[in-house]
């Protein structure tokens, strides 16, 4: 079946560090991938979309990784800020469709 | 920015009873979403709607739910019979892409908060 996995448990950092998320999929064959930011009580927020055929996309202190032999995304937020606490997204459309799947969401609490 | 606007915040309802939620897609998008997301589980898709007709919907979208664009601008979804497990939260969202150009980015509203009695 298809499945797309975030790690459940909440990631804790302090301010100022490298904040590294992962989205594992399986039974996909994403045309891209995109990264959500949701806050409690709030609709999804669209961060970055990243391609099928590309590595790596970057926005201001964001990153985003595709790796689709791995079946794998990692997104990173440099130099993070209390602000940055909020539960990350990752959604996978799929050549055909469109429409994002997305996954459950990792929570980053960064403290200050 | 221009946003996604969603009416009711917050509905509370009497098993049984219909409920609709009200959402104000992106003046110049083409394509609406419904999704939901219960309590501590993950967003997911209910039904896409694009020319005035379903394009898509899920499992999830069976004949108690229905989709309707009653205007220019408004974009609703029923729940003709509510049960205690549609409580969940709401999402409304749109897009301005077609599928073919292989960007499809959602924005969303905030949400309606249904809670089923």
């Amino acid at each position: 079946s298809q499945k797309i996995e975030q790690n459940s448990e909440a990631l804790n950092i302090q301010e100022g560090k490298t904040a590294t998320l992962t989205c594992n999929y399986t039974n996909y064959s994403p045309a891209y991938l995109q990264w959500y930011r949701q806050d409690p009580g709030r609709g999804p927020v669209f961060l970055l979309l990243i391609r099928e055929n590309e590595k790596e996309k970057r926005k201001e202190r964001l990153k985003v990784t595709f790796d689709t032999t791995l079946k794998q995304s990692l997104f990173h937020i440099t130099a993070s800020q209390p602000a940055d606490s909020a539960t990350y997204l990752c959604a996978l459309s799929q050549g055909g469709s469109y429409i994002p799947t997305f996954g459950r969401g990792t929570s980053l609490i960064v403290h200050p | 920015e221009p946003e996604v606007t969603q009416t009711p915040s917050h509905q509370v309802t009497q098993m049984g009873q219909e409920v609709i939620l009200r959402c104000v897609p992106i003046s110049n998008h083409l394509y609406f979403y419904w999704y939901r997301q219960i309590l501590g589980q993950k967003v997911e898709f209910l039904v896409s709607f694009y020319n005035n007709e379903i394009s898509e919907k899920s499992e999830i979208f069976d004949d108690q739910f229905s989709v309707e664009r009653p205007d220019g601008s408004n974009f609703t979804l029923k729940i003709r019979s509510t049960k205690l497990e549609d409580s969940a939260m709401y999402f409304c969202a749109s897009s301005e892409t077609s599928k073919g150009s292989g960007a499809n980015v959602l924005t969303f509203g905030a949400g309606s908060r249904l809670t089923v009695l």
